[in-house]
């Protein structure tokens, strides 16, 4: 019940095209839905997040698209560029006292000059 | 305002020693998560800790692994005896308090055992 779903493993996008990350959960207790963004050796970074009582949410070039009756959600990088890439991980947030991430196991974004 | 800060950034040990790794929260902020990401790997929670107690430590290994947060200093996260396996990277994260979603994550420390 505490699997969070990513896909792609990885993907590579060409500068200024649409990047699309999806992600699937099934813990129906997660109240609190962050994207993070992870640069090699450094730790993750808050990107963008979003609760499940709002579908979509926008800030800059990143949208979160969010689909409750699904159980799903998904990350868009408009126009990418080449600093866009990183790994990307979405998380759960347990509600509750168990204050606690559930990551998914990341895409490897490649954005190709 | 400083960042969440842990040291060290790598830490090498041999099988069977202890590895201590630090955690200094954001200025402000009383609630510690420590999370392990093994290679290619997203990261898995931990424990989590507020000041002098611990809160939920569902994540951690049942032998060798503790953590603490005392009420003055850092929070450690403690590996005794360790493994191959143990090789990571061991992420700590804060927040202001347990209602605050957002949790910052610190620069992490990369434990290789030899």
């Amino acid at each position: 019940q505490q699997q969070v779903k990513q896909s792609p493993q990885s993907l590579i996008v060409q500068k200024g095209g649409i990047s699309i990350i999806n992600c699937a959960y099934e813990n129906t207790a997660f109240d609190y839905f962050p994207w993070y963004q992870q640069f090699p050796g450094k730790g993750p970074a808050l990107l963008i997040a979003i609760r499940p009582d709002v579908s979509e949410k926008k800030e800059g070039r990143f949208t979160i698209s969010f689909n409750k009756s699904a159980k799903q959600f998904s990350l868009h990088i408009m126009d990418s560029q080449p600093g866009d890439s990183a790994t990307y991980f979405c998380a759960g947030l347990s509600s509750g006292s168990a204050r606690q991430l559930t990551f998914g196991s990341g895409t490897q974004l490649t954005v190709l000059p | 305002n400083a960042g969440v800060m842990q040291n060290p950034r790598h830490l090498v040990r041999r099988r069977g020693q202890e590895a201590r790794l630090r955690c200094s929260p954001m200025k402000g902020h009383s609630h510690v998560y420590w999370y392990r990401q093994l290679p290619e790997e997203g990261l898995k929670f931990m424990v989590y800790l507020q000041k002098e107690n611990i809160i939920d430590e569902s994540g951690m290994p049942k032998e060798r692994f503790s953590a603490e947060f005392p009420k003055e200093g850092p929070s450690i996260l403690r590996i005794q005896q360790v493994v191959r396996g143990d090789s990571a990277a061991y992420f700590c994260a804060s927040s202001p308090s347990g209602t605050e979603e957002t949790q910052y994550f610190g620069p992490g420390t990369r434990l290789l055992v030899l």
